[in-house]
Formats: C-alpha cells, sequence, structure tokens
C-alpha cells in the first residue's frame, strides 16, 4: 500500500529531552513537511523539503530540526529548546510543486511532555 | 502575512440539510485551494481541489471558487452524522510556496 506512515503514534518525553518523531513516504514524493496541530487550532508549518539534503523553515521552526538524507525519510526532531512541545505533530508529502500539488497527510504523532 | 479565514463554528446543521462552509483568503494571486476533512483526533483527508473559477462537484460535494471576491466555499448536500468534523480550508500563498491553512470549521450534523 502507498502512504505515509509516522510513528510513534504517542509519543511521552520528560522536559529537557531531545525526541525524534519519524515520517516515512513511498509515494515517491519529492516535497515533504511537518506541522504542528494545537488543540482547536489550524495546521502551522514547521520545516519543509523539496528535494533531498535541503529543507527550508517555516513559521515556526525555532526548537525544531530536521534532516533529508533519503527521498522517503523526514525526520522531525523536537529539541529541548521547544518551550511548549506538547501537541500533534502531521508529516505529509506531496509532487513537485509545493503550492498546486495536494499534500497528503500521515496519521501523526501526539507528543505529550510530562 | 498571508492569511486564510474560516469561521470557527460550530456549524449545526440537521440530518439531510446542506452544509454551507466558507473561507477568505488575503493573496490575490492564490491559483490553488483545497478543501480537507479533519475528524476528532485523526489526520486531514482531501475532499477536493479547485483552481478556476465557478463551481466543482464531486458526489455530495460541491466547491466553489470566486477569485474576485477571494473566497472558495464548499457544498455538503444532504448532510451526514459522519460529515461532522472540522474542515480546514488551504490556500497556495504563491508560486511554490507551502500552502496556508485556516484555523477550520466545526460542522455538527444532528440526526
Amino acid at each position: 500500500d502507498g502512504g505515509i506512515t509516522q510513528s510513534p503514534k504517542y509519543l511521552f518525553r520528560k522536559e529537557g529531552q531531545n525526541v525524534t518523531l519519524s515520517c516515512e513516504q513511498n509515494l515517491n514524493h519529492d516535497a515533504m513537511y511537518w506541522y504542528r496541530q494545537d488543540p482547536g487550532q489550524g495546521l502551522r508549518l514547521i520545516y519543509y523539503s523539496q528535494i533531498v539534503n535541503d529543507f527550508q523553515k517555516g513559521d515556526i521552526a525555532e526548537g525544531y530540526s530536521v534532516s533529508r538524507e533519503k527521498k522517503e525519510s523526514f525526520p522531525l526532531t523536537v529539541t529541548s529548546a521547544q518551550k511548549n512541545p506538547t501537541a500533534f505533530y502531521l508529516c505529509a508529502s506531496s509532487m513537485r510543486d509545493l503550492g498546486r500539488d495536494t499534500q497528503y497527510f500521515g496519521p501523526g504523532t501526539r507528543l505529550t511532555v510530562l | 502575512q498571508k492569511e486564510v479565514e474560516q469561521n470557527s463554528g460550530p456549524l449545526s446543521v440537521p440530518e439531510g440539510a446542506i452544509a454551507s462552509l466558507n473561507c477568505t483568503y488575503s493573496d490575490r494571486g492564490s491559483q490553488s485551494f483545497f478543501w480537507y476533512r479533519q475528524y476528532s483526533g485523526k489526520s486531514p483527508e482531501l475532499i477536493m481541489s479547485i483552481y478556476s473559477n465557478g463551481d466543482k462537484e464531486d458526489g455530495r460535494f460541491t466547491a466553489q471558487l470566486n477569485k474576485a471576491s477571494q473566497y472558495v466555499s464548499l457544498l455538503i448536500r444532504d448532510s451526514q452524522p459522519s460529515d461532522s468534523a472540522t474542515y480546514l480550508c488551504a490556500v497556495n500563498a504563491g508560486r511554490n510556496t507551502p500552502l496556508v491553512f485556516g484555523k477550520g470549521t466545526r460542522l455538527s450534523v444532528i440526526a
């Protein structure tokens, strides 16, 4: 089956810890994205990448880092510098044109800071 | 800052009625428009995309785009309780730039 997988589904972090969220896609999409969603809020863009080894900051990149070593993978690290990381994290992918091509979403990772 | 505005709702409609969801956007140069449905605790799923002025129909869903007035709407005919969800409007912010999402409208279809 083609699609986007995210793991883990739920993640608990102690304050001061870095955690990495996984995102993999087998849709042969060039572009990948990370969003954060807080209760009752829309999607806020953290980082995006159009090609391997290149990525751009979104609107709320502070406290997060990403890598794009493979076309299929776009992991997100939530660092200890992110002061309020509890949220629902969504990974998405699309073909090459960021604004025209449909974005498809993974099932999400719910991160809770203890 | 490119903006996409939606009424947060909740919008309540009786089963079988037409639900009308609206979205306005600030960038007159926007060319691509998307409607996503998001059930509580789940990820967004695409309902429709629209790129040209006018109506686009897909089953019970109709997207309407008016670029001159800078709004896009989604009509859901014969609303069902299973349509109860949050509907997100997304608009492109410029050539080859990521989509900008509205905060969503929560729809409740009452049986």
